[in-house]
């Protein structure tokens, strides 16, 4: 079965240290979203590509956030600085835009800002 | 713009009891409808989608749900559940031939007790 890898899976850290969350999609997918999923929130879409190309970063806090994809089977999200306000578990999913196809979900990246 | 509202953050239920899970939405367009869920530390997966076609979709483990265009809804229902479908259920909703984004409900923990 075809999987989203996202790593690390964990990720405790002080205020105001970079972090970098790495998501590898299916082989073969054509969008990348990045969700953000928090108690207070639920899921939030902070951006996503299509053919590696962002068309939507609106979610984001663009002072803080930046999300890429240098290659078909990466996309990074990053956060520098990271704020406690920040905590929250991470999720890339991807898929073929095609017609209502689903989407994949990884197991997301739990991160934790002290 | 889409948004959707699942009605009930909560649901308790007793093991082989039926349960309906509620979820309204809005758009200005055509949409494709899904629900999804996830275990604890998991991922979403995807239970059903509703693309076209027949109102009433079947999905895995025994779900099932019906689109209703006039009231706007897409409520989830399984005639039995089991202690293994305890875990939180997400309705979402994406326009067709556009982004094709998901846009998801706040969720709803679904709690089997024995």
């Amino acid at each position: 079965d075809a999987r989203v890898t996202q790593t690390p899976r964990h990720k405790v850290t002080e205020m105001g240290q970079e972090v970098t969350m790495r998501c590898q999609p299916i082989l073969g997918h054509n969008t990348v979203f990045w969700y953000r999923q928090t108690m207070m929130q639920g899921l939030e879409l902070l951006a996503y590509f299509r053919n590696r190309a962002p068309l939507d970063d609106s979610g984001m806090p663009k002072d803080r956030f930046s999300a890429e994809m240098p290659d078909a089977t990466l996309a990074t999200l990053k956060i520098q600085p990271s704020e406690p306000r920040d905590s929250a578990v991470y999720f890339c999913a991807s898929g073929l835009v095609s017609g209502g196809s689903p989407l994949h979900f990884g197991n997301g990246t739990r991160l934790t800002v002290t | 713009a889409q948004s959707v509202t699942q009605l009930d953050s909560q649901v308790p239920v007793f093991e082989e009891a039926p349960v309906e899970l509620r979820c309204n939405y809005s758009s200005s367009v055509s949409v494709y409808l899904f629900w999804y869920v996830q275990y604890p530390n998991q991922g979403l997966q995807l239970l059903l989608k509703y693309l076209s076609g027949s109102t009433l979709v079947k999905g895995i483990n025994g779900f099932e749900a019906e689109f209703n265009k006039s009231q706007t809804s897409f409520h989830l229902r399984k005639p039995s559940v089991h202690i293994s479908d305890t875990a939180e259920y997400f309705c979402a909703v994406s326009d067709k031939g556009g982004s094709e984004k998901l846009v998801f409900g706040k969720g709803t923990k679904l709690t089997v007790n024995p």
